[in-house]
């Protein structure tokens, strides 16, 4: 079975805190992505980073880093010194095998507050 | 040059209407999306075309039909519309869909349903 657990979910900061969303996620798959998206309050959907099983190099992008544990399932997200733009919904999800195609499994997010 | 666009922003209707939720995306892509999001804000795939064909069709009621004009296009249409149907509709689109590779999906707007 196929499974995405964000186990937090309210998350609030003060600014220039740095906080970390876990994503912890199940899958049989040997191959498989891993995506995390973000939703401010404006409610569009956005991309922030896809990620393959077989690469497990952390990335970083300006404040935000990414941590994939293949040992723990774990695939983390970082924002370092936060800001209140940064407050939103933050979706981590899987793309799995469903047969003939693939499709994507949602975590319940994390909604984040940075507060000034 | 909005990649994926939906229309309308903002659906107010009675229940038991007709109505129709469409989204275009000027991306190139092979493969369009329906999801829906929920008041707790879970998202769920409802269909799937790849050039114009259906590939993923989730369990939802006959009374959601979409259809594919051509493969920038994917309309959503709703019958007999329930209170139970009050949602935020996404669409999204990826460059394909294939086991071999998990494409990033890039969603739109959303469109915002109330059902009275």
């Amino acid at each position: 079975a196929q499974k995405v657990t964000q186990a937090q979910t309210e998350i609030s900061v003060v600014e220039k805190e740095d906080v970390t969303l876990d994503c912890v996620y199940e899958t049989r798959d040997t191959t498989y992505y891993l995506f995390w998206y973000k939703q401010p309050p404006s409610g569009e959907l956005v991309f922030l980073i896809r990620r393959n099983s077989f690469d497990e190099q952390n990335e970083i992008s300006g404040r935000y880093s990414w941590n994939f544990q293949k040992s723990t399932s774990s695939f983390n997200f970082t924002i370092t010194a936060s800001q209140v733009v940064d407050s939103a919904v933050y979706f981590c999800a899987l793309s799995y095998n469903a047969g003939n195609n693939r499709k994507l499994i949602w975590g319940l997010g994390t909604s984040l507050a940075v507060n000034p | 040059d909005t990649a994926v666009s939906q229309t309308p922003k903002y659906l107010v209707t009675q229940m038991g209407n007709d109505k129709s939720i469409k989204c275009e995306q000027n991306l190139g892509h092979d493969t369009m999306y329906w999801y829906k999001q929920d008041s707790k804000k879970f998202l769920k795939i409802m269909f799937s075309y790849n050039n114009k064909e259906l590939i993923i069709n989730e369990t939802v009621p006959n009374r959601f039909s979409p259809k594919s004009p051509d493969k920038a296009h994917l309309n959503l249409h709703i019958n007999s519309l329930e209170l139970g149907d009050s949602a935020v509709y996404f669409c999204a689109s990826s460059q394909d869909n294939s086991l071999e590779k998990a494409e990033t999906q890039y969603f739109g707007p959303g469109t915002r349903l109330l059902v009275l």
